[in-house]
């Protein structure tokens, strides 16, 4: 099992332009979440998907949008990105209810760092 | 509406000596709590978990917690830290339904810095 992967690694932007991240994940779970890393500020939550097809605001949701097209599959857009959103993107995945709801610990994948210019 | 509050920023630490990292929650409803840790450049991991029953929580590489009620509390200790241990430390709380939706809340995290 590959776990959480996430694509790319690192990307460097200029202050515009579009670009999608992307997460995927091979144990099934029905949650997924994105997340932003910044110093001092810990892990803020930037939208989440408790199913296929739903999407849902986190904390820091402006700026940003996702879609959950297939279970497995969790993107993360940036329409016209912004200096602010320079930071450490993080997916990460759950079980949720449909499964081992009574745990819910979260998977994370390694991480995109994101420079915006 | 539930929160987590970690109570210091970094934590400086010889290497053999115990440590404890601080961690309070407050949630109106019944509540899971877990300790995920976060090396240099890398995503997070979990620790160790509490969902119920015994309040002491042993987790992987030698950390144990324990779970307050009372204080509202889940501070994470470990008697005798490596280099190895050097890393970045997160709480984090969920609630289930129907007071909750399993959505867990992060603190802002503690540095440990083992030093030789």
């Amino acid at each position: 099992n590959a776990g959480v992967t996430q694509t790319p690694k690192f990307r460097v932007l200029k202050t515009g332009q579009s670009m999608t991240l992307l997460c995927a994940q091979d144990m099934n779970h029905e949650y997924m979440y994105w997340y932003r890393q910044d110093p001092g500020m810990g892990l803020r939550l930037i939208h989440y998907s408790v199913g296929e097809g739903t999407t849902a605001k986190g904390e820091v949701p402006d700026g940003y949008n996702v879609s959950r097209l297939k279970k497995q599959n969790f993107l993360l857009g940036l329409e016209s990105a912004a200096p602010s959103q320079t930071s450490v993107y993080f997916c990460a995945s759950s079980y949720g209810l449909a499964g081992r709801s009574s745990y819910n610990e979260q998977f994370f994948g390694p991480g995109t760092r994101l420079t915006v210019l | 509406a539930q929160s987590v509050t970690q109570l210091d920023s970094q934590v400086p630490v010889f290497e053999e000596a115990p440590v404890e990292l601080r961690c309070n929650y407050s949630s109106s409803v019944s509540v899971y709590l877990f300790w995920y840790v976060q090396y240099p450049n890398q995503g997070l991991q979990l620790l160790l978990k509490y969902l119920s029953g015994s309040t002491l929580v042993k987790g992987i590489n030698g950390f144990e917690a324990e779970f307050n009620k009372s204080q509202t509390s889940f501070h994470l200790r470990k008697p005798s830290v490596h280099i190895s241990d050097t890393a970045e430390y997160f709480c984090a709380v969920s609630s289930p339904p129907p007071g909750g939706s399993y959505i867990p809340t992060f603190g802002r995290g503690t540095s440990l810095i083992v030093h030789p």
